[in-house]
């Protein structure tokens, strides 16, 4: 079996201020980890993924993300927020062979100028 | 290169009517799921596909719901009847055979009034 867990539905940072999305995941094997964004009214873009090859994962819009097996966790990290970075973000885990993406609840994150 | 296509983007209805959404993956995946989204249990798996047989239905909410894939690039969810517990927006998401990303439609918002 697989979950994740997002730590805080809402989050708001102010702009220039660092983001931190936390996510802890609980899967039996290997996992492969996601960061999707939702943009008010749309679909889910990916941001980054991790899928067993480097622990610190670049994504797109300046996010990034490490692995840290020993605490269950795939944290989601800007160094400088933008307005433009608000929006709803999930962290999704599946396996592979196993072809469900699990979501987690979602972190909504709020910028404030 | 296209991304998933959904349609129609919203759709508004009266309970007992019979809705269709349907879905075009990406060109070349092989793999095609449906999701619901609503405030109350966040994204949900419907059914999954690949190769344009159903894998794994166990999210279909009851037999109101019944998904199609008639061909590769083509797939549709279909409610008969609709009630208003099933407003909420579908999204589609596709993947290419032995990928880990999933890539999202930007979904249906459904309201059953």
């Amino acid at each position: 079996a697989q979950s994740v867990t997002q730590l805080g539905s809402h989050v708001s940072v102010s702009e220039g201020a660092l983001v931190l999305l936390r996510c802890n995941y609980s899967s039996s094997v290997p996992p492969y980890l996601f960061w999707y964004v939702q943009y008010p009214n749309q679909g889910l873009q990916l941001l980054l993924k991790y899928t067993s090859a480097a622990t610190l994962v670049k994504g797109i819009n300046g996010f990034e993300a490490e692995f840290k097996k020993s605490e269950t966790s795939f944290h989601l990290t800007k160094p400088s927020a933008h307005m433009s970075d608000a929006a709803e973000y999930f962290c999704a885990v599946s396996t592979f062979g196993n072809e469900k993406l699990t979501f987690g609840t979602g972190t909504r994150l709020t910028i404030i100028p | 290169d296209a991304g998933v296509i959904q349609s129609p983007r919203h759709e508004v209805t009266e309970m007992g009517q019979e809705v269709t959404l349907r879905c075009k993956p990406i060109s070349g995946h092989n793999s095609l799921f449906w999701y619901r989204q609503t405030m109350m249990r966040g994204l949900e798996l419907l059914i999954y596909f690949n190769n344009n047989v159903p894998i794994d239905d166990s999210g279909m909410p009851e037999d109101r719901f019944s998904a199609k894939m008639p061909n590769a690039s083509f797939s549709t969810l279909k409610i008969q009847p609709s009630e208003p517990r099933d407003s909420a927006v579908y999204f589609c998401a596709s993947r290419r055979g032995g990928g880990e990303t999933q890539y999202f439609g930007p979904g249906t918002r459904l309201l059953v009034l």
